[in-house]
């Protein structure tokens, strides 16, 4: 089995920057996934690392440390419409569907 | 591209009735796949299909869930009987492919089921 780990809630402030820590147990690991869901709406796709080190896609970046067990997602210059559940999903042991943690809820105030 | 449509988006009935939710993947695309979400055991695979042949349902809950998948363009998920603890929000996704290094799984507006 897979055991995800993820803060249940942080907070920043607009123009900060935030990480979100993702910890995970598992065997045969085969890819990480970085989703951000809106309140009320779906999970939309933001990374995917599978090698380690920082993959950056515009204000986002999403590091990997596969001996560690461990990954970020960092948000730079927050914006009050990033507040949203930010969740990590890991590939493991030959499955090629991932595993979902439980999310992380950011609350960017102003 | 219309994305992945799910319908009803919301849904309340009463214990002991029959809910069948509904799922149009995104064209082309071979997986879909049908989560359930709640806030006490977060996002969570019920099951997939592959050209519509089931092939993990490993994650539903007990019998009275059933999932079918007539053809490429839809897909039902029913529950019969319903039961309060079903309460959650459906979702369904569909990917074109998986192991493929970025296998992005594209997740529909959900179905919001609540059982009174």
């Amino acid at each position: 089995g897979q055991n995800i780990d993820q803060p249940t809630e942080m907070t920043a402030t607009e123009g900060a920057i935030v990480q979100i820590n993702c910890t995970y147990q598992t065997s045969g690991f085969n890819g990480l996934f970085w989703y951000q869901q809106h309140a009320g709406e779906a999970p939309t796709f933001l990374s995917y690392n599978v090698l380690d080190g920082l993959e950056e896609k515009g204000r986002f970046s999403s590091f990997l440390s596969r001996s560690k067990g461990y990954s970020y997602l960092l948000l730079k210059e927050l914006q009050m419409k990033d507040s949203a559940s930010y969740l990590c999903a890991v590939k493991s042991g030959g499955s090629y569907i991932p595993t979902f943690g439980r999310g992380t809820s950011l609350i960017v105030h102003p | 591209d219309a994305g992945v449509i799910q319908s009803p988006r919301h849904e309340v009935t009463e214990m002991g009735q029959e809910v069948t939710l509904r799922c149009k993947p995104i064209s082309g695309h071979d997986y879909l796949f049908w989560y359930r979400q709640t806030m006490m055991r977060g996002l969570e695979l019920l099951i997939y299909f592959n050209n519509n042949v089931p092939i993990d349902d490993s994650g539903m809950p007990e019998d009275r869930f059933s999932a079918k998948m007539p053809n490429a363009s839809f897909s039902t998920l029913k529950i019969q009987p319903s039961e309060p603890r079903d309460s959650a929000v459906y979702f369904c996704a569909s990917s074109d492919s998986l192991g493929a290094r970025t296998d992005t799984q594209y997740f529909g507006p959900g179905t919001r089921l609540t059982v009174l």
